[in-house]
């Protein structure tokens, strides 16, 4: 079974506003991921947070972890039609990195 | 990108035929892993090496074999591939485990 759920499975927006994809996940962890994916490409890392950090920022994006919740959540800030593509978390899981489903994300311009 | 390359790129071929994928780096990775995609299930981890010769399964390894003989070349063996091995198949390579994964351009692998 995936450790990582994302949700929203879809998600749609204009240009300029904010998109929020959420991840839960099942087990303690050491470190989230957030990857990104454009259609018919590898995926690509965006930002890693540790158990001990509750946010962290790269350019456009801000990435939260409650470990409490085990939960955690990628927010794009001012999006652009360039940001469509699946966001995927990914969290260590005994010796391995698990991925999840993925949010598929659609700016419109 | 980082130096990982995939090949074959795209492959058709018939149920029962012997398959391999090729994952190569020059980054000098210890960490190499195969992955395969595929609708509504994410990533799933096939095998992943931590060294030349040194390998393990991952939760899809049925079927699949694996070889590191150098540290820049990573091989995906299908013994007798079936339909249900069609998936496009991601290398990636890390310098850590757990840490940032570096994802090569994929193979899109159909079995008739």
């Amino acid at each position: 079974s995936q450790q990582g759920e994302e949700d929203p499975q879809a998600l749609s927006i204009q240009e300029g506003e904010n998109a929020t994809m959420n991840c839960s996940y099942k087990t303690s962890i050491n470190n989230l991921q957030w990857y990104r994916q454009n259609s018919g490409r590898g995926l690509v890392h965006l930002i890693l947070i540790r158990s001990n950090e509750r946010e962290k920022h790269s350019g456009r994006l801000r990435v939260t972890l409650d470990t409490s919740k085990k939960s955690s959540s990628l927010l794009i800030t001012a999006s652009r039609a360039a940001d469509t593509a699946s966001y995927f978390c990914a969290t260590d899981h005994t010796d391995k990195l698990i991925f999840g489903t993925g949010t598929r994300l659609q700016v419109f311009p | 990108d980082a130096g990982i390359t995939q090949s074959p790129r795209h492959k058709v071929t018939e149920t029962g035929t012997p398959v391999t994928l090729r994952c190569h780096q020059t980054e000098n990775h210890r960490y190499m892993y195969w992955y395969r995609q595929d609708p509504g299930h994410g990533l799933r981890l096939i095998h992943y090496s931590y060294g030349v010769k040194d390998t393990d399964k991952g939760e899809v390894s049925d079927g699949y074999s694996v070889s590191r003989s150098k540290t820049e070349d990573f091989l995906l063996t299908l013994e007798s591939a079936t339909s249900s091995q069609t998936s496009v198949y991601f290398c990636a390579i890390s310098e850590l485990n757990y840490n940032e994964q570096f994802f090569g351009p994929g193979t899109r692998l159909t079995v008739l």
